[in-house]
C-alpha cells in the first residue's frame, strides 16, 4: 500500500484479556518500529526490527508485551493479560533503515 | 544513549506571526534529526530531516529548521503561522548509522490564536 496501515484503529478490551495489534509497513521498508503514546508522555519506544537482525526489544515494558515480524513485512504486537495502564495509542512506523520513519494512524487501545 | 528535550510544552502564537519551536538533543556524534507533526487523532507526519551538509533544512508546509552543533539544537521555524498549523510537534534524534531507532521529545503543542 501507499502508507503504513494499522488495524484495528480502535480496540476496547477487558482487563486480563490478550490483544493483538497489526501493522502493515510500506512495501520494501526494512525497518519497523512500535511506539506507545500515552497522554502527556510523548512517544515511548517499544521495539525495533531491522532486516534479518535480532529485534531491539529494549523498550518493551514487561514480559506481557511481545512482537513478531513475519517474512520481513507484517508485524504483530501482542499484549497478554492487559492492564488498565496499557491503555494508550500504539503507533507503528516503517523506514528504509536511515531512520526516516513513516507512521501509521495508530491503534487506540482502551482497557476497561 | 541519545535524548531529546523540548522545553516548551505549550506555545500560543497569533495567526500570521512567526514561530520557533525549540529542540535540544544529547548524542555523542553527529545525529540524524527530525521534526514530526501530529494533528489530533492522526499519526505523525514528517516535516523535515537533517542528516548532513547544509545546516539549514527546508521542509513541507513552509517549515525550516537549523542544526547548530555548538548548541546541540535543532529548532523549528516558520515565518508566518496559519491556523491549520495548530498541532503537536515532535523533535526526534536517530543514531547516525544504518541501525537506527528514534528517540522522541515529549512534544510541543502549538495553539494558534486569531
Amino acid at each position: 500500500g501507499a502508507g503504513v496501515s494499522q488495524s484495528p484503529s480502535n480496540k476496547v478490551t477487558e482487563k486480563g484479556k490478550d490483544v493483538e495489534l497489526r501493522c502493515d509497513p510500506i512495501s520494501g521498508h526494512t525497518a519497523l518500529y512500535w511506539y506507545r503514546q500515552s497522554l502527556g508522555q510523548g512517544l515511548e519506544f517499544l521495539i525495533y526490527f531491522q532486516g534479518n537482525s535480532a529485534p531491539d526489544k529494549s523498550g518493551l515494558p514487561s514480559d506481557r508485551f511481545s512482537a513478531e515480524r513475519t517474512g520481513g513485512s507484517v508485524s504483530t504486537l501482542t499484549i497478554q493479560r492487559t492492564q488498565q495502564e496499557d491503555s494508550a495509542v500504539y503507533l507503528c512506523a516503517s523506514s528504509l533503515g536511515d531512520g526516516t520513519a513513516f507512521f501509521g494512524q495508530g491503534t487506540r487501545l482502551t482497557v476497561v | 544513549a541519545q535524548s531529546v528535550t523540548q522545553p516548551d510544552i505549550h506555545i500560543t502564537v497569533s495567526e500570521g506571526a512567526s514561530l520557533e519551536l525549540r529542540c535540544n538533543y544529547s548524542y555523542g556524534a553527529t545525529p540524524y534529526l527530525f521534526w514530526y507533526v501530529q494533528s489530533p487523532g492522526q499519526g505523525l507526519q514528517l516535516l523535515l530531516k537533517y542528516f548532513s551538509g547544509d545546516t539549514l533544512v527546508q521542509g513541507i508546509k513552509g517549515f525550516e529548521a537549523e542544526f547548530k552543533r555548538s548548541q546541540s539544537s535543532f529548532n523549528l521555524r516558520k515565518p508566518s503561522v496559519h491556523w491549520s498549523d495548530a498541532a503537536e510537534y515532535f523533535c526526534a534524534v536517530g543514531v547516525n548509522s544504518g541501525y537506527s531507532t528514534l528517540t522522541f521529545g515529549k512534544g510541543t503543542m502549538l495553539l494558534v490564536s486569531p
